[in-house]
């Protein structure tokens, strides 16, 4: 059974520095890895999808990277701002059965001005 | 604007109370899912729905019905609620033959309390 591990459950940080956000899943056949955010209150938004196939992909100052054989994927946010701040999920489309999206728990960020 | 809907965005309700969330998607998606979100336990996959008529049940289905009678609606259904069902309740949707390729759309949620 996949499970998908965030650690840190939370993080604060002042504005300026670049973060690496760590995802961890037991099983390794996914076809995708996916980051999403949320905010209070909202629904999830898509930051970034990486194929099983692929081994990073980036969006302006997110660079997600997959590494399946080690299970691990990191989301790297540069020169963070108060804005950044939300919850970050990784979730991984597992294969078999129904393939279904795995969610971590998240990670709560904290960006201070 | 291409979204997906849920109404109600927020209900207080009584144990026993049938209650109906609805949810519906303007992308001609064939792929439906209801997830439930609690604090510790992340997004659990309650029921999924490959098309119009074909729905099966996710990793918590229990005290949770769900019906596909049209293309564009997903609604949830709780026959009975009961406390431990008070949660945040998110509906996605996406495209059957791009789901391995491409990321669910997700509603606003929906936060039930059940006293």
């Amino acid at each position: 059974k996949q499970e998908v591990t965030q650690i840190p459950a939370a993080l604060s940080v002042p504005e300026g520095e670049n973060l690496v956000l760590n995802c961890s899943f037991t099983d390794s056949a996914i076809y995708n890895l996916q980051w999403f955010r949320q905010d209070p209150g909202k629904g999830l938004t898509s930051l970034l999808l990486i194929q099983s196939s692929q081994r990073e992909q980036t969006s302006g100052r997110l660079n997600a990277s997959l590494d399946k054989s080690s299970g691990r994927s990191t989301l790297y946010i540069a020169a963070s701002q108060p804005g950044d701040s939300a919850t970050y999920l990784c979730a991984a489309l597992t294969q078999g059965g129904s393939e279904k999206l795995v969610f971590g728990k998240g990670m709560k960020l904290t960006v201070n001005p | 604007e291409a979204q997906v809907t849920q109404n109600p965005r927020y209900l207080i309700t009584v144990t026993g109370k049938k209650l109906t969330v609805t949810c519906s998607q303007n992308m001609n998606h064939e792929y439906m899912s209801w997830y439930r979100q609690d604090p510790g336990l992340g997004l659990r996959q309650i029921y999924y729905s490959m098309n119009v008529e074909v729905t099966d049940k996710g990793d918590v289905p229990e005290g949770y019905k769900v019906s596909r009678k049209e293309k564009r609606n997903f609604p949830l259904i709780l026959e009975s609620p009961s406390p431990n069902q008070t949660s945040l309740y998110f509906c996605a949707s996406s495209p059957l033959e791009a789901r391995l390729r491409e990321t669910q759309y997700f509603g606003p949620g929906t936060r039930l309390l059940v006293l």
